[in-house]
Order: C-alpha cells, then sequence, then structure tokens
C-alpha cells in the first residue's frame, strides 16, 4: 500500500524558476493538505482541499498554487523561486478533517 | 487564531524512565487530538489519537485527554534511545484543517 507519495524527493531550483511538486494518495481520502517546515521549526500550512475541484488556502499561501482535479493528485505549483521557499515540503491526506493526517516522505527543495 | 501549545524542549530522560510530553490548545471545540513523532530528517507519523476524556494505552504510549483544562497529554514509558525524536500534538482545528502544535525535541540518555 503506497499511501501518500511525493515526488522529486530533492530538487534545486534557481531563483526565478518554476516547478510543481507532486502529491498523489491511493487511500481515496477526501482531505489533502501541503505543509512547509523549516530546519527547526514546526509545520506550516500553504493549502488545503477539502475534494476534487476544491481548494483554501492555509496560513503561508503566497507564491504557491495549488489544483486538485482528481481525488488522488494534489500538485503544488512554485512561481517563479525565491530563496524563501528553501524548505521542506510534505504533503498529507486524510479521510474526513477530524481523521488522522498520514504523511509523504517530503520533498526537500533549496534554491540558489 | 486557534493555537496547540507546546514545549520546545529538549526533553532529557535516562533510557528507563518515562517522558511526559504536554500540549495545551485555545480551541475548546476541538474534538480530536493526535500524536506524531518525527525522526530527523524524516516525515511525520502518527503514534496516538485520543477523542474522549481519560487515557488511552498503545504499548509503550499513553495518550490523556483533559478537555475541561484544555491540555492533552503523552506518557512514554520505559524511554528508549530509539525514541528521541521530535513530538508534535495536533487538534483539529478551525476551518477544515488541522492546527499543528511546535514539537518537543526529546532526548533519551543510554
Amino acid at each position: 500500500n503506497a499511501g501518500v507519495t511525493q515526488t522529486p524527493k530533492f530538487r534545486i531550483l534557481k531563483i526565478g524558476q518554476s516547478m510543481t511538486l507532486q502529491c498523489t494518495q491511493d487511500m481515496n481520502h477526501n482531505y489533502m493538505y501541503w505543509y512547509r517546515q523549516d530546519p527547526g521549526m514546526g509545520l506550516k500550512l500553504i493549502y488545503y482541499s477539502v475534494g476534487a475541484g476544491i481548494t483554501d488556502k492555509g496560513e503561508v499561501p503566497n507564491g504557491y498554487n495549488v489544483s486538485r482535479s482528481t481525488t488522488e493528485d494534489f500538485p503544488l505549483r512554485l512561481e517563479l523561486a525565491a530563496p524563501s521557499q528553501t524548505s521542506v515540503y510534505f504533503c498529507a491526506s486524510s479521510y474526513k478533517v477530524d481523521q488522522p493526517q498520514h504523511f509523504g516522505d517530503g520533498t526537500r527543495l533549496s534554491i540558489l | 487564531q486557534k493555537e496547540v501549545e507546546q514545549n520546545s524542549g529538549p526533553l532529557s530522560v535516562p533510557e528507563g524512565a518515562i517522558a511526559s510530553l504536554n500540549c495545551t490548545y485555545s480551541d475548546r471545540g476541538s474534538q480530536s487530538f493526535f500524536w506524531y513523532r518525527q525522526y530527523s530528517g524524516k516525515s511525520p507519523e502518527l503514534i496516538m489519537s485520543i477523542y474522549s476524556n481519560g487515557d488511552k494505552e498503545d504499548g509503550r504510549f499513553t495518550a490523556q485527554l483533559n478537555k475541561a483544562s484544555q491540555y492533552v497529554s503523552l506518557l512514554i514509558r520505559d524511554s528508549q534511545p530509539s525514541d528521541s525524536a521530535t513530538y508534535l500534538c495536533a487538534s483539529e482545528g478551525y476551518g477544515q484543517n488541522f492546527v499543528f502544535g511546535p514539537g518537543t525535541r526529546l532526548s533519551v540518555l543510554p
């Protein structure tokens, strides 16, 4: 059972470049989330989705975009990468808002 | 602003001792609470869920919930060096999402 799969695991970008972080889950979960975690810090919610076609901003959405065209996939788009976006990005999913979230292995992103 | 607070630590305990991790939350409407363990460089993994007042035990782990006082705790009995990690407390939060605490770093000394 794959659970939540994130790709790529590592990426280095140059300032101003764009990229998409991929997240897919095979648990038929309705809720999906994107977090970033800076070194030594807690999780900060970027965007979340309560179902296909529905997304909403979290605590730190600036510089990011998301889409949710299917239940399984929730890609995160970085436009015009900036050094402040250097972080570890985690995707998570849950069946309902009051159920545990299951995390992917994360994507380590460096912007130079 | 709904918040979950934890002492950042580090909390150091000797091997074999009981580690006690505490968490308070601000939203009286929260009904679901979770403890996650995160090893350095890894993703958070769920340890315990607790929904009702009282204690819930799973192996060496016991979660305690007191809704009147708005706190949740995690006890780790017979602590092992492999328990050294950051422990995240989370609650069902406002606006369809979780609220995670900043985490407490636990160090179990051999």
